[in-house]
């Protein structure tokens, strides 16, 4: 059972167009990250978010940290082909028995064609 | 400074069998965390070890056992192998603990068991 959703499974988009990539749990997290992983590699950290309501902004991409630190959202902008890949997004836990745990969803692909 | 290196990157095994995986963190980096990655479950925490002690587990049977040695590097070890262990095998490491855990991740061991 994945305790972090991630929604959608699959976005197939358009060079330039915009997409978002949301992650949802009932359990507040510390911490929140988000991880891209492509084929053949382990995941690479994009950011971490830590305080409720955080926005953070990489280039295109937009993260956001929901107020009560239960979920986020991943927004890029102008999408480029390099943006494909997999897209992980990790809870690090509270509870005493998530205490310091990354509970990982269960990504979305993103596929962006030229 | 050289990435996180994990040995080997490929293994075929047989049921009943066991292995034994590799992780070498980043230089100067003593936290180590090993994760099953599957299509089904996704990234799944099997456990963390710093000092050479485990400091926080997963929920994998006892078949899963890990250890870390005193130059922080850290092997895994799966006895009995069942066919669902085939998956992809992650290492991250982290400077430490404390604080917002940025985790670094190594390019994994895919373990195919027949």
């Amino acid at each position: 059972t994945q305790l972090l959703e991630q929604s959608p499974q699959f976005l197939s988009i358009q060079e330039g167009e915009n997409l978002t990539v949301y992650c949802n749990s009932s359990s507040v997290f510390s911490s929140l990250q988000w991880y891209r992983q492509e084929p053949g590699e382990g995941p690479v950290l994009l950011v971490t978010v830590v305080t409720g309501g955080e926005v953070k902004k990489l280039k295109r991409l937009t993260f956001q940290f929901g107020d009560a630190r239960k979920d986020s959202s991943l927004h890029i902008t102008a999408a480029q082909p390099g943006d494909t890949g997999l897209y992980l997004c990790a809870g690090r836990g509270l509870t005493t028995d998530s205490w310091g745990k990354f509970q990982f969803g269960a990504g979305t692909q993103v596929v962006v064609t030229p | 400074k050289a990435g996180v290196t994990q040995t080997p990157r490929y293994l075929i095994k047989t049921r009943g069998q066991q292995v034994t995986l590799s992780c070498s963190p980043i230089s100067g980096h003593r936290s180590v965390s090993w994760y099953q990655q599957t299509p089904g479950q996704g990234l799944q925490f099997l456990f963390e070890y710093f000092s050479e002690t485990q400091r926080n587990k997963g929920n994998f049977p006892g078949r899963f056992s890990g250890r870390q040695f005193s130059n922080s590097r850290s092997e895994m070890n799966v006895s009995t192998l069942e066919l669902g262990d085939s998956a992809l095998y992650l290492c991250a490491s982290s400077p430490g603990l404390a604080g917002v855990k940025t985790q670094y991740f190594g390019p994994g061991t895919r373990l195919l068991v027949l």
